[in-house]
């Protein structure tokens, strides 16, 4: 059964910094890979989805990596803002289709002013 | 475009009732999806469904039931509400074609419920 990990599940950075969250997954035989952010009360918005055939994956101040080998992937945030505070979730795909997507339990991100 | 629209946003209801979550999507999306998520966990998979009258269980399915009677709608129904379901429940949506590009879900902003 695919397992999803993020470490860590906080973290707090001053505004300005670059940052780095983690995703590890057990199963390497996965279709895609996703990144989400989650705001308090809200729902998940869509950030980077990597193929298992891509590398990585840049958006904005955003770029995600896949290891798919080794099973992890890293979401890189460069140069932070207080408004990137939220819940950032990563999850995987096993087949085209998505419906079973594997959710990771999120890492907490809060950026002080 | 609304994208995934949910009601109620926030239910409590007494053990032994029962309730239906509605959800929307106006993007013409083929798939479907209901997830649970509980305090500090990830989104657990519920049901989903590939088009009209098609449903499948997912990882957590008892309790539960859905249709697809539209492309649009795909309510969840709730009988015999129990403590352990209370939960923030989330719809979702996406396309997918055979032999296509995989796009992502898009979810709604989901309905937070609470069985006393």
């Amino acid at each position: 059964k695919q397992e999803v990990t993020q470490i860590p599940a906080a973290l707090s950075v001053p505004e300005g910094e670059n940052l780095v969250l983690n995703c590890s997954f057990t199963d390497s035989a996965i279709y895609n890979l996703q990144w989400f952010r989650q705001d308090p009360g809200k729902g998940l918005t869509s950030l980077l989805l990597i193929q298992s055939s891509q590398r990585e994956q840049t958006s904005g101040r955003l770029n995600a990596s896949l290891d798919k080998s080794s099973g992890r992937s890293t979401l890189y945030i460069a140069a932070s803002q207080p408004g990137d505070s939220a819940t950032y979730l990563c999850a995987v795909s096993p087949g085209a289709g998505s419906y079973q997507l594997t959710f990771g339990k999120g890492t907490k991100l809060s950026v002080i002013p | 475009n609304a994208g995934v629209t949910q009601t109620p946003k926030f239910r409590i209801l007494k053990i032994g009732q029962s309730m239906t979550l509605q959800c929307t999507q106006d993007m013409n999306h083929n798939y479907m999806y209901w997830y649970r998520q509980d305090p500090g966990m990830g989104l657990k998979l519920i049901y989903y469904s590939v088009g009209a009258g098609i449903t499948d269980k997912g990882e957590v399915p008892n309790g539960y039931n859905v249709s697809r009677s539209t492309t649009e709608d795909f309510p969840l129904r709730l009988e015999l509400a129990a403590p352990s379901q209370t939960s923030v429940y989330f719809c979702a949506s996406s396309y997918y074609e055979v032999a296509g590009v995989q796009e992502t879900q898009y979810f709604g902003p989901g309905t937070r419920l609470l069985v006393l």
